[in-house]
């Protein structure tokens, strides 16, 4: 079983919709989450952290469930920019673990 | 902005050469992790380094791949002999190696190495 999973996708949505991402992690002692977000033929780049408490950046809320080892990220009002890869991140012990990636698409 | 550098951007060889990639984290940051990337496997974590000293390289193959911080300002990773299966996009990422949002790694434009 691999550390983090995600469903690969790929998602194909309509401009303005709205999306969700899952991703689970296997490492009950991880300590820190993050989303990435990798654009074709680019390096992975920090979209967010991820917080206990849930946090929001805009259009984009990440949720953290420990006690289910589960992550989440929501788009709302998806825009044609947001068409990329999005890489759920899980810090255990010193390392970072990536998961596989959710390829996204927003359709005009 | 400081970011970090990686040379070459791409490589061509041919199998059983030598090849050598280069990283450049950004100045301050303590931690240096070397990941490849294919499309079958993903980002997959070959080796990381804290304070230039190695704490993990169980994902890289022992037999050819090595990787060093000659210093703090350099980190290598070297494949020898190459083969066709070491195809693939090599990213180095540095960070300052804490919690929460220390914990952020950033990432290099990455070597697009393909042996032939």
């Amino acid at each position: 079983r691999k550390e983090v999973e995600q469903d690969p996708g790929p998602f194909n949505v309509p401009e303005g919709a709205t999306v969700a991402f899952n991703c689970t992690y296997s490492n009950s002692a991880s300590q820190s989450f993050f989303w990435y977000r990798q654009d074709c033929r680019k390096e992975p780049k920090l979209l967010m952290s991820v917080y206990s408490s849930g946090n929001e950046d805009g259009r984009f809320t990440a949720q953290l469930n420990r006690a289910s080892q589960y992550i989440s990220l929501l788009i709302r009002d998806s825009k044609l920019s947001d068409s990329a890869t999005y890489l759920c991140v899980v810090r255990g012990a010193q390392k970072l673990v990536f998961g596989q990636g959710t390829r996204l698409t927003i359709n005009p | 902005d400081a970011r970090v550098t990686q040379t070459p951007r791409h490589k061509v060889t041919e199998m059983g050469q030598e090849v050598t990639m280069r990283c450049q984290p950004i100045l301050g940051h303590n931690t240096v992790f070397w990941y490849r990337q294919t499309m079958m496997q993903g980002l997959e974590l070959l080796a990381y380094f804290r304070n230039r000293a190695p704490l993990d390289d169980s994902g890289m193959p022992k037999d050819r791949f090595s990787a060093e911080m000659p210093d703090a300002t350099l980190a290598t990773l070297k494949i020898q002999p190459s083969e066709p299966r070491d195809s693939a996009v090599y990213f180095c990422a540095s960070g300052l190696g804490g919690l929460g949002k220390n914990a952020e790694a950033f990432f290099g434009q990455g070597t697009r190495l393909t042996v032939v």
